[in-house]
C-alpha cells in the first residue's frame, strides 16, 4: 500500500530564510506526488506536482520540490520565505489503480519576522 | 467558475441527529471526493465517485452514505451522528483520477455535542 510520511508537523522559519518541508513516500511503483496548501479557515489548492516528466518541479509562489526515486523522497523548498507563506502544507501520493489521493499528516509553517 | 462549493458551512448537531452535506462542482468533473480533516491526521477519503451514479467506498466510510444522482452533485449523509464524526469535511474534484487536480471545496466544520 502506498503511504506519505512528513517530517516534521510544525516548521519555523525567519522571514527571508530557507523553506525545507519534507515528505518521504512509499510506492512500489513511479508515484504521481503532490503538494498542497491550505491558508487558515480555506481549503486546500495545488502547488505542484511530479508525474514523472522532470524531476524538479516548479510551482505557484516560488515553491518547487524535487523528485528523488532513490531517497523516495519528494522535498518543498522555497528560497526565500516570506510572511504569507504561513500556513499547513500537505504531501500526497496518487494511487495509481484508483487514482485516490493519499495525505500525508500535514506540516504547519510559521514565519516569523 | 465558482469551482467546488459547500454547503452548510458550519453545523452543529445533537448526538443521533441525521443531515445531509452537499458539494457542487461546475467544472465537469467526473470524480468527487469528500475527505474529512482532523488534526494531526491530515486528510481521510471518506467516499469517493468515478461518475454520475456510481460511488466507492474510501479509507473511513462507516457512519456516512453519499449519492451521486447528478454529475455536478455529490451528497454526504450522516445517518446517526456521534461525537467522533466532530470534523471539518472537504469536497474535491477532479477531471480524472491519477496525475489530475483535484480542486478543493471550502470546507464544512461540523461539531456533534
Amino acid at each position: 500500500a502506498q503511504s506519505v510520511t512528513q517530517l516534521g508537523s510544525h516548521v519555523s522559519v525567519s522571514e527571508g530564510a530557507l523553506v525545507l518541508l519534507r515528505c518521504n513516500y512509499s510506492s512500489s511503483v513511479p508515484p504521481y506526488l503532490f503538494w498542497y496548501v491550505q491558508y487558515p479557515n480555506q481549503g486546500l489548492q495545488l502547488l505542484l506536482k511530479y508525474t514523472s516528466a522532470a524531476t524538479l518541479v516548479k510551482g505557484i509562489n516560488g515553491f518547487e520540490a524535487e523528485f528523488k526515486k532513490s531517497e523516495t523522497s519528494f522535498h518543498l523548498t522555497k528560497p526565500s520565505a516570506h510572511m504569507s507563506d504561513a500556513a499547513e502544507y500537505f504531501c500526497a501520493v496518487s494511487d495509481r489503480s484508483t487514482g485516490k489521493l493519499i495525505f500525508g499528516q500535514g506540516t504547519t509553517l510559521q514565519v516569523k519576522p | 467558475n465558482a469551482g467546488v462549493t459547500q454547503t452548510p458551512k458550519f453545523r452543529v448537531l445533537k448526538t443521533g441527529q441525521s443531515m445531509t452535506l452537499l458539494c457542487a462542482q461546475d467544472m465537469n468533473h467526473e470524480y468527487m471526493y469528500w475527505y474529512r480533516q482532523d488534526p494531526g491526521m491530515g486528510l481521510r477519503l471518506i467516499h469517493y465517485s468515478v461518475g454520475e451514479g456510481t460511488t466507492a467506498k474510501g479509507e473511513v466510510p462507516d457512519g456516512y452514505n453519499v449519492s451521486r444522482l447528478k454529475k455536478q452533485n455529490f451528497l454526504l449523509g450522516l445517518e446517526s451522528a456521534a461525537p467522533s464524526q466532530t470534523s471539518v469535511y472537504f469536497c474535491a474534484s477532479s477531471y480524472s483520477g491519477l496525475s489530475y487536480e483535484q480542486y478543493f471545496g471550502p470546507g464544512t466544520r461540523l461539531t456533534v455535542t
